[in-house]
């Protein structure tokens, strides 16, 4: 089954509230990342948060990694319209692995 | 300093044809990899390839599908007899030879007429 689920799988926020959006996987790993992609756009790069690490902030986001529960939450806060997009997450298998396995992702549409 | 370029943005082929997709990694990037997003669905990985090898290729299809990285030149995923099943946006990403470091490119959306 797939490594890396998000919920929910949708997500419509009015503008200035926060959004979460949380994801599982399976097996162990080395990072977990969070990805952005905009309507027939490729994928923009978020933010990493290693195995090691329970919590990074980088602007109005806030990725928390709980290892026990293979488990992520994404946090955006004081959200804008401009953040309407779908949100994957994405994690490299423990023990070198190259390849990402990535979620069926989140879709956050921001209403203004 | 250019990211990965995909080309072209869009293909569209009739069942039966071949599809050539290329992708130019990034400038002293030596890791490709291949990944494939269905409608409304996350990445799937196919292939990861360094120059001239194919180091990784659990998600490619058995049939049809092939992916070389030359020592010259950009990475080729190419798709023989396409069928329906095939329309997808695929896309490219490389990296200095760590999952961390990846760079996607835009993507080739293929379909399948």
């Amino acid at each position: 089954s797939q490594q890396g689920e998000e919920d929910p799988q949708a997500l419509s926020i009015q503008e200035g509230e926060n959004a979460t959006m949380n994801c599982s996987y399976k097996t162990s790993i080395n990072n977990l990342q969070w990805y952005r992609q905009n309507s027939g756009r490729g994928l923009v790069h978020l933010i990493l948060i290693r195995s090691n690490e329970r919590e990074k902030h980088s602007g109005r986001l806030r990725v928390t990694l709980d290892t026990s529960k293979k488990s992520s939450s994404l946090l955006i806060t004081a959200s804008r319209a401009a953040d309407t997009a779908s949100y994957f997450c994405a994690t490299d298998a423990y023990q070198g692995a190259q390849k990402l396995v990535f979620g069926q992702g989140t879709r956050l549409t921001i209403n203004p | 300093n250019a990211g990965v370029m995909q080309n072209p943005r869009h293909l569209v082929r009739r069942r039966g044809q071949e599809a050539r997709l290329r992708c130019s990694p990034v400038k002293g990037h030596s890791h490709v990899y291949w990944y494939r997003q269905l409608p409304e669905e996350g990445l799937k990985f196919m292939v990861y390839l360094q120059k001239e090898n194919i180091i990784d290729e659990s998600g490619m299809p058995k049939e049809r599908f092939s992916a070389e990285f030359p020592k010259e030149g950009p990475s080729i995923l190419r798709i023989q007899q396409v069928v329906r099943g095939d329309s997808a946006a695929y896309f490219c990403a490389s990296s200095g030879g760590q999952a961390v470091g990846y760079t996607f490119g835009s993507g080739t959306r293929l379909t399948v007429v």
